[in-house]
Order: C-alpha cells, then sequence, then structure tokens
C-alpha cells in the first residue's frame, strides 16, 4: 500500500513570491491534515479536512495562506505571498476515518521549504 | 487551552541500554495520549496511543508507554535501546471532547542520541 504522497520534496523561493504544495493521502483515508513544523519544534496543525469540506482551519493564517481538496482526495496548500517566516517543514497526514479522534495519523515525508 | 511539555531536548543513551522519554500534558480530563517516532528527512510513525483501559500500552518496535493520571504523565519506555532508535521522539494529545473540532497537541520532541 502505497503510502502519503507529497511534493516537492524541498522548495527555495524567494519572499513574496507564491508557492504551492501538493499532497496525495492514502487511498480511502477520508481525513487530511496540513501540519507545520518549524526547526526544533513539534507539528502544528494548519487545517483538517473531513472528506472536501475543511474543518479545525483556525490556526490557518488566512491572509497568505489557502488550502483545497478537491473531490476529497489531493489536496494543495498555498501561500501568496511567503514571508521569511514561512521557512519550515510542511507535513501531509491522512486517517481513514473522518472525526476520528483517536485515528492513527499517516504522515507523508514533508516538504522542506526555505524563503529567501 | 491544552500543552504538552518534553523536558529533556537530547537524550544520549548506549546501545543496549535502557530508555524512558519524558512527556507530560496539561488538560482539564484525559485526553488521548499518542508517541510518535520521526526519522531524519521522514514523517512522522506513530509508536503507540492511549484513550483509555490499561495504563501500560505496548506499541510498535518493543517501545511502550505507562500513563500516570496523578501526574498527567504518559512516559515512552524501552528496556533496551538498538542503533536504528536513534530519532526525534514526539508526544502528542487530542482532547476528548463530544462533537466538533479537535486540535492536536504536540510536544517539541525529544532527540534521541545512540552511542554504539
Amino acid at each position: 500500500e502505497a503510502g502519503v504522497v507529497q511534493s516537492p520534496r524541498y522548495k527555495i523561493i524567494e519572499k513574496k513570491q507564491p508557492v504551492a504544495f501538493w499532497c496525495n493521502p492514502i487511498s480511502g483515508h477520508n481525513t487530511l491534515y496540513w501540519y507545520r513544523q518549524n526547526l526544533g519544534q513539534g507539528p502544528e496543525l494548519l487545517i483538517r479536512y473531513e472528506n472536501e469540506e475543511a474543518v479545525d482551519d483556525s490556526q490557518l493564517p488566512k491572509d497568505r495562506f489557502s488550502a483545497e481538496r478537491l473531490k476529497g482526495v489531493d489536496s494543495t496548500l498555498k501561500i501568496q505571498p511567503a514571508e521569511l517566516g514561512d521557512s519550515a517543514v510542511y507535513l501531509c497526514a491522512s486517517s481513514f476515518r473522518a472525526g476520528g479522534r483517536g485515528e492513527t495519523q499517516y504522515f507523508g515525508p514533508g516538504t522542506r521549504l526555505l524563503v529567501l | 487551552a491544552q500543552s504538552v511539555t518534553q523536558p529533556d531536548i537530547h537524550i544520549t543513551v548506549s546501545e543496549g541500554a535502557s530508555l524512558e522519554l519524558r512527556c507530560n500534558y496539561s488538560y482539564g480530563a484525559t485526553p488521548y495520549l499518542f508517541w510518535y517516532v520521526q526519522s531524519p528527512g521522514q514523517g512522522l510513525q506513530l509508536l503507540l496511543k492511549y484513550f483509555s483501559g490499561d495504563t501500560l500500552v505496548q506499541g510498535i518496535k518493543g517501545f511502550e508507554a505507562e500513563f500516570k493520571r496523578s501526574q498527567s504523565s504518559f512516559n515512552l519506555r524501552k528496556p533496551s535501546v538498538h542503533w536504528s532508535d536513534a530519532a526525534e521522539y514526539f508526544c502528542a494529545v487530542v482532547p476528548i471532547r463530544s462533537g466538533g473540532s479537535y486540535i492536536p497537541t504536540f510536544g517539541r520532541g525529544t532527540s534521541l542520541i545512540v552511542h554504539p
């Protein structure tokens, strides 16, 4: 079974440029998560999708971040414009059931973003 | 709001020695508790989780964790460490609330170094 796929793995951009990250969850998983992991810190949830619906997006900086999950499968996270402080690893995870607090989350390898 | 404290940023052990990684949480009620491992350049992998019942939880790779309500702790243990266990370990909590949304909180992580 294929795991969570993320691309690109690495991205270097200049500040004020836009950037997008793509995530393909494990087949059949209804819930998808986007996390940001700053250096030396644990992941911080940005947004959670249950099927196509975005829930738990209170920590998503909506002035510059946007996300979508078309057809309840793949998801894209966008930053426009990027700031120096956005440099981090962006992790995508998925879990099988929607609404399951104790569900096991399966993480992708992440996209490491460096903003210059 | 809930919080998770991992007081040890780094821990160094010799291969074959026992290991204990500490995790304390702050929350009004017993939350769901998780331990994840992250190898360099990889996403997080679930080691074990606790919801209720037996306070000693067995996980993968020979790890176990003990929930102590009186101490608000969920420490991770392994009787004999292997060199391949060198990684970053994260404790996480998810609040137990009926209905609505939830936001998982991760600790800042403990880096395990294994000496041969």
